[in-house]
């Protein structure tokens, strides 16, 4: 079980370049979830899939961010026009349900807009 | 939405000693308060958890005490080791399913 998979480890953009990360959960869990971690903000919610389907998005930033979960094995965070104020770890979790189960998370993203 | 106080940004014990990290949320619905922990330059992993209908665990070395009435929830390290430096965060449930985080408690070992 090689855990859950996020690519690419490290991005570089220009500011209001698009960025698109990738998540691939772990076989059979069944939730998917989003988190962005930086320093000063910690770690905050963007958005969850379960069984493939969205189901909270609130905290995705509206204009500019968007999440799909295609197929079982992969999610997609996109992010368009990137901003400074974007560069953060961008965290993908899976868990086999939904309800208070514990979150395996990925490496991360470490995206950097220049 | 809920929040999640984490009331110690930095803790420091002697190795051996015993580390207290201690959390308060806000969501009386809340249910669900696990803990993870960070290692320099690696992702989170999950500790230890507690659910509502109980007020202790213990795993091993780690003891969680949750106080409904106070709102507030406790990570225990007994006879702390050299390996268990990291940042560590405590979370909530916030409805049913979305986790919310504190901001973590660096907690450093010292020999």
């Amino acid at each position: 079980n090689a855990g859950v998979i996020q690519t690419p480890r490290h991005k570089v953009t220009g500011k209001g370049q698009e960025a698109t990360l990738w998540c691939e959960p772990i076989s059979g869990h069944s939730a998917v979830f989003w988190y962005r971690q930086t320093i000063v903000q910690g770690l905050e919610f963007l958005t969850y899939f379960r069984n493939q389907a969205p189901i909270d998005d609130s905290g995705m930033p509206k204009e500019r961010f968007s999440a799909q979960m295609p197929n079982q094995s992969h999610s997609t965070l996109k992010i368009q026009s990137t901003q400074p104020q974007d560069s953060a770890v961008y965290l993908c979790a899976s868990s086999l349900e939904v309800s208070n189960e514990r979150l395996f998370f990925g490496h991360g993203t470490k995206l950097s807009v220049l | 939405g809920e929040k999640v106080e984490q009331h110690e940004s930095t803790l420091s014990v002697r190795e051996g000693d015993s580390a207290v990290i201690n959390c308060t949320y806000t969501d009386t619905a809340s249910s669900y308060f696990p803990w993870y922990k960070q290692e320099a330059g690696k992702s989170l992993h999950f500790v230890i958890d507690i659910r509502s209908n109980v007020d202790r665990k213990q795993s091993q070395r780690l003891i969680v005490l949750l106080d409904k009435k106070a709102k507030r929830f406790s990570l225990h390290i007994t006879a702390t080791q050299p390996e268990d430096s990291a940042i560590y965060f405590c979370a909530a449930t916030e409805g049913a399913d979305r986790l919310t985080f504190g901001k973590g408690t660096q907690l450093i070992i010292q020999p």
